[in-house]
């Protein structure tokens, strides 16, 4: 099993919808949560980061169910910019006692005039 | 924008020979990572570092050795390049891997296997 799993989606949604990705994680021991947004043959830059009381950045909102190792992000009013891949991240405790960033595979939307 | 460069940024080279791609901050951040992304399997860790000298494998590391003898540069080394080691690989700081902390990614190194 991935240590986090997203839906790779795509995602096509018309202007101005509202869209939900969900993303799982394996470790309970994960502590810390993002979203990374990846645009086509770019490098991925953060999104936001997810806190326990769940927390929004204008259009976008990420919630966090540590109980059922979760993690959502809702767009409202999808814009045509918002296209792109949309990741989840989570850091995660290796063996060796570090921890480290581990993506899921992304989610990929695509937003219609 | 972060003081993040790899190089090179694309590179042919044939099945069996070694390569190192390079990654360089003026951060002093005190972690780095090297990721592959191919399709369908998004980011993958091959190996990080959490100071100099100190390194660990990630979940893809069979094939590629890492090396950090200063906090600046953190290389990456196929020993013997495959055509499986055709991907695009990104390499990420941050200060640490926690809340709050975010990383910064290079533009990333296109490398194919010939």
């Amino acid at each position: 099993r991935k240590e986090v799993e997203q839906d790779p989606g795509p995602f096509n949604v018309p202007e101005g919808a509202t869209v939900a990705f969900n993303c799982t994680y394996s470790n309970s021991a994960s502590q810390s949560f993002f979203w990374y947004r990846q645009d086509c043959r770019k490098e991925p830059k953060l999104l936001m980061s997810v806190y326990s009381s769940g927390n929004e950045d204008g259009r976008f909102t990420a919630q966090l169910n540590r109980a059922s190792q979760y993690i959502s992000l809702l767009i409202r009013d999808s814009k045509l910019s918002d296209s792109a891949t949309y990741l989840c991240v989570v850091n995660t405790l290796r063996d060796t006692g570090r921890r480290a960033l581990t993506f899921g595979s992304g989610t990929r939307l695509q937003v219609q005039p | 924008d972060a003081g993040i460069t790899q190089s090179p940024r694309h590179k042919v080279t044939e099945t069996g020979t070694p390569v190192t791609l390079r990654c360089h901050q003026t951060e002093n951040h005190r972690y780095m990572y090297w990721y592959r992304q191919d399709p369908g399997h998004g980011l993958r860790l091959i190996h990080y570092s959490y100071g100099v000298k100190d390194t660990d494998k990630g979940e893809v590391s069979d094939g590629y050795s890492v090396s950090r003898s200063k906090t600046e540069d953190f290389l990456l080394t196929l020993e013997s390049a495959t055509s499986s080691q055709t991907s695009v690989y990104f390499c990420a700081i941050s200060e640490s891997p926690g809340q709050g902390t975010e990383a910064f990614f290079g533009q990333g190194t296109r490398l194919t296997v010939v």
